[in-house]
């Protein structure tokens, strides 16, 4: 099944403690992108990439990192979570040009 | 100002009901355009691709009217399981992917 996978669904963490979202998708889609959802503000792109080794700042990047060292996998850093990153997060992908976007699951992120 | 913008609604209708939702946009670089079906903590799914041409699929019909710069949804004979938030969207590059806030839709029996 065609799939954008995100883990983990629901996480729960400190602040200042590292942690990972991981995305892969099965798709072999050349662009990925991460986006997080907070109500009243709608989808904000964080990062996104365009192939291996390409990516770039979204809208609101600050406080993430990204990579792409595979074209399936586009990892979600936060080096040291703060409370106003708790949001709801979400990786998607597609086929470069005028494609719409797979989305992953979400998942639910809480800073305390 | 937003560069897409919705009526943020809610709209309540009853169940067979037409409803039409639109949708302005104001980059006009922006190459293509989609409507997305959010539902409640949910990810977002695609709904339909925008056409000039118009498209329609089974009950929803997408128009895109590029001189005016907005894009419509329609949905006929709503049905219960149509409740949901409809996102539209616009697309001018890989990185220039832009959302509207949504529409909430909710069908009443």
């Amino acid at each position: 099944e065609a799939q954008v996978t995100q883990n983990p669904r629901y996480l729960i963490t400190v602040t200042g403690k590292k942690l990972t979202v991981t995305c892969s998708q099965n798709m072999n889609h050349e662009y990925m992108s991460w986006y997080r959802q907070d109500p009243g503000l709608g989808l904000r792109q964080i990062y996104y990439s365009m192939n291996v080794e390409v990516t770039d700042k979204g809208d609101v990047p600050e406080g993430y990192k990204v990579s792409r060292k595979e074209k399936r996998n586009f990892p979600l850093i936060l080096e040291s979570p703060s409370p106003n990153q708790t949001s709801l997060y979400f990786c998607a992908s597609s086929w470069q040009g005028n494609y719409g976007y797979t989305f992953g699951s979400g998942t639910r992120l809480t800073v305390v | 100002r937003k560069e897409v913008e919705q009526d943020p609604g809610p709209f309540n209708v009853p169940e067979g009901a037409t409803v039409a939702f639109n949708c302005t946009y104001s980059n006009s670089a922006s190459q293509s355009f989609f409507w997305y079906r959010q539902d409640c903590r949910k990810e977002p799914k695609l709904l339909m691709s925008v056409y000039s041409s118009g498209n329609e699929d089974g009950r929803f019909t997408a128009q895109l009217n590029r001189a005016s710069q907005y894009i419509s949804l329609l949905i006929r004979d709503s049905k219960l399981s149509d409740s949901a938030t409809y996102l539209c969207v616009g697309r001018g590059s890989a990185r220039q992917l832009t959302f509207g806030s949504g529409t909430q839709l909710t069908v009443l029996p």
